[in-house]
């Protein structure tokens, strides 16, 4: 287990749907970051959060969008979903807002969008 | 923007074999971290570069980073089934910017 926890692991939607994937970082770790895993485009920057405040912006789309509560854990929606938004999401976190202590990443939540 | 290219793609070695990755930037890294993550599951952290040169090492896995800071290998001697899944490179490029990631190397070990 390493401390950051996804919620739900698996999500079976159809096209068009609304999801919500929710994020606990590891206790003490200010920063939480999504990334999006998908086959073809290996594991790319979706936003980052710090401290309840949006820090980076990495390719999300107009559709998705993030936030960070002042309990730090972070929800991730997507909208309008398409057969294209299947993938691993993932969620990471670490202390700072900077990379120097490297991220610890959640076990991700599987998308399959029908 | 940094690009990350990580090689080979795949690789398929036998048991007790060593076997080396590679990751390449065309931009200077700030810092190099590698990862790895077993089939479908999250990414585990192995081991984090920062300076020119430097070499670290974990039981029979070890990571160096060039002088120049633009390539990083992982080296892991006399491979075991344990060590299959799929070695991923991240690096910061600004030195405060989130990770970017090359795309991976599979790696499965036969016995």
């Amino acid at each position: 287990d390493s401390g950051v926890t996804q919620t739900p692991k698996h999500l079976i939607t159809a096209t068009g749907q609304r999801v919500t994937l929710r994020c606990s970082p590891r206790s003490g770790d200010l920063s939480v970051y999504w990334y999006q895993q998908s086959l073809d485009q290996g594991l790319q920057f979706l936003i980052q959060y710090y401290n309840g405040e949006e820090r980076a912006k990495g390719n999300i789309l107009e559709r998705f969008s993030a936030q960070q509560f002042p309990d730090l854990h972070s929800e991730l929606n997507l909208s309008s979903l398409e057969l294209g938004d299947s993938a691993l999401y993932f969620c990471a976190s670490s202390v700072s807002a900077a990379t120097n202590y490297g991220y610890t990443f959640g076990s991700g939540t599987r998308l399959t969008v029908v | 923007s940094q690009e990350l290219e990580q090689s080979p793609q795949s690789l398929i070695v036998q048991e007790g074999k060593n076997l080396t990755i590679n990751c390449t930037s065309s931009k200077t890294l700030y810092g190099l971290y590698w990862y790895k993550q077993k089939y479908g599951e999250g990414l585990i952290f192995l081991m984090m570069l920062q300076k020119g040169g430097e070499e670290k090492s974990h039981e029979k896995i070890t990571a160096k980073l060039d002088e120049k800071k633009q390539q990083s290998s992982l080296h892991i001697t006399a491979s075991q089934p344990s060590h299959a899944g799929i070695y991923l490179c991240g690096a910061d490029p600004t030195g405060n910017t989130p990770l970017v990631f090359g795309k991976g190397t599979r790696l499965s070990v036969i016995a």
